[in-house]
């Protein structure tokens, strides 16, 4: 089955620089690719996806990259906040249309005012 | 619009006992996704269900644990004589369809059910 890593598992930032955290995944049938920000005592919220077919999406200080043939993908966030500190989740689905998503293990970011 | 709904948020169980937790899924949104979530731990998917059908429960214990989505009402995950290692939280996500292929949908998550077991 599918297999998600994530790298790192923590990262520490200082309030106004950027933050890159990196997944791979194992299943070249994966085609969608969803990020979550989890804050503490709550669920995962969605805050970006991708689809195979895009190289790049950006949403306000919030960007996304896929490559496809390494099976790489990233999720950087620029001019930090300490708001934006929490748990991050890449995560894949595979081409069958009944899929579910594998998550990778988190990444807890702490931004440092 | 309400979102995903799970009650209870905190259940505490004795060894033993059997633990219900129950997830609304979002208005409109027939696809229903349990994952279970240890202490600084990953999201681990146990079971996805629409009404009345399991469609993949290759995550979910094959003893003890069971999970129903009827035709009313909402989804139920099931754990039978619960033990210690059973305390996670468990979070319940729905979607309007499935995950993958070219139109997959993103979850919607609940709060989650903190399962504690003494």
């Amino acid at each position: 089955g599918e297999n998600v890593e994530q790298h790192p598992s923590t990262l520490s930032v200082q309030e106004g620089d950027s933050a890159v955290i990196k997944c791979t995944y194992s299943d070249s049938a994966s085609n969608y690719f969803p990020w979550y920000k989890q804050e503490l005592g709550k669920g995962p919220q969605l805050i970006i996806d991708i689809r195979s077919n895009v190289g790049e999406k950006k949403d306000q200080r919030i960007a996304v990259t896929l490559n496809k043939t390494a099976k790489h993908f990233s999720l950087h966030i620029t001019e930090t906040q300490p708001e934006d500190s929490a748990v991050y989740f890449c995560a894949a689905s595979k081409g069958a249309s009944y899929d579910k998503v594998i998550f990778g293990p988190g990444t807890s970011l702490s931004v440092i005012p | 619009n309400a979102g995903v709904m799970q009650n209870p948020r905190h259940l505490v169980r004795r060894r033993g006992q059997e633990a219900r937790l129950r997830c609304s899924p979002m208005k409109g949104h027939s696809h229903v996704y349990w994952y279970r979530q240890l202490p600084e731990e990953g999201l681990k998917f146990m079971v996805y269900l629409q009404k009345e059908n399991i469609i993949d429960e290759s995550g979910m214990p094959k003893e003890r644990f069971s999970a129903e989505f009827p035709k009313e009402g909402p989804s139920i995950l099931r754990i039978q004589q619960v033990v210690r290692g059973d305390s996670a939280a468990y979070f319940c996500a729905s979607s309007p369809g499935g995950a993958g292929g070219a139109t997959g949908y993103g979850y919607t998550f609940g709060s989650g059910t903190r399962l504690t077991v003494v």
